[in-house]
């Protein structure tokens, strides 16, 4: 069964970072990118980013970029995002998202595997 | 850049169509047909729906139609049933190469 697994629930005060972890099982980790997109609470989805597993290649959506990192660990099937300089704009469940491979695919644009959610609270 | 435009609610009869639209810019679809919505019920994770304006994943209801016209993009809801309500999304892959969603719109079923 192809399933991403996330890291618990944080809670951070403002400055502090988050590393939230996603593991996959089920199919072959380098075989898929994936990317990470955020829900803050009652409103809609937020793209972060993506990494590709085999390239090891990132784009970050510009407004994280300086306090965005993605990394994968492929020795142990996890993908990992890291947010610095947190505040409370960024009070969120975070999502990892297996990029959906098809024909004429970019590699990122569509997610068909997601992680259960980990809700990240900043609060002071 | 801002989100894509969808309306912020849409409702039917059960048995009826319904369609929700996602207009954006040039440069949100970057040219592309690179369009897909996800439905999101209540509590749970995005659900894949529609990949590439109008292609269904596999096990997704033929139920679920989508198109693309110059800048906006549309999701048809067929035979709506009571399991359709729910929050869809759709995402373009804009001429940056990043992906972009929609505000979102609630579906609800009368």
């Amino acid at each position: 069964q192809v399933k991403l697994v996330q890291s618990g629930a944080e809670v951070k005060k403002p400055g502090a970072s988050v590393k939230v972890s996603c593991k996959a099982s089920g199919y072959t980790f380098t075989n898929y990118n994936f990317a990470w997109v955020r829900q803050a609470p009652g409103r809609g989805l937020e793209y972060m980013g993506w990494i590709g597993l085999n390239s090891g290649d990132t784009s970050y959506e510009e407004k994280f970029r300086g306090r965005l990192t993605l990394t994968t660990d492929t020795s142990t099937n996890l993908a990992y995002m890291e947010l610095r300089s947190l505040t409370s704009d960024d009070t969120a469940v975070y999502y990892c998202a297996r990029c959906f491979y098809y024909e004429n695919s970019p590699g990122d644009d569509a997610f068909d595997i997601w992680g259960q959610g980990t809700l990240v609270t900043v609060s002071s | 850049q801002s989100a894509l435009t969808q309306p912020a609610s849409v409702s039917g009869s059960p048995g009826q169509s319904i369609t929700i639209s996602c207009t954006g810019t040039n440069s949100d679809f970057g040219g592309y047909n690179f369009v897909s919505w996800y439905q999101q019920h209540p509590g749970e994770v995005p659900k894949l729906i529609i990949f590439e304006v109008s292609n269904r994943p596999s096990g997704v209801s033929s139920r679920f139609s989508g198109s693309k016209s110059g800048n906006t993009a549309s999701l048809t809801i067929s035979g709506l049933q009571a399991e359709d309500e729910a929050d869809y999304y759709c995402s373009s892959y804009t001429i940056f190469s990043t992906v972009l969603f929609g505000g979102g719109t609630k579906v609800t079923v009368l």
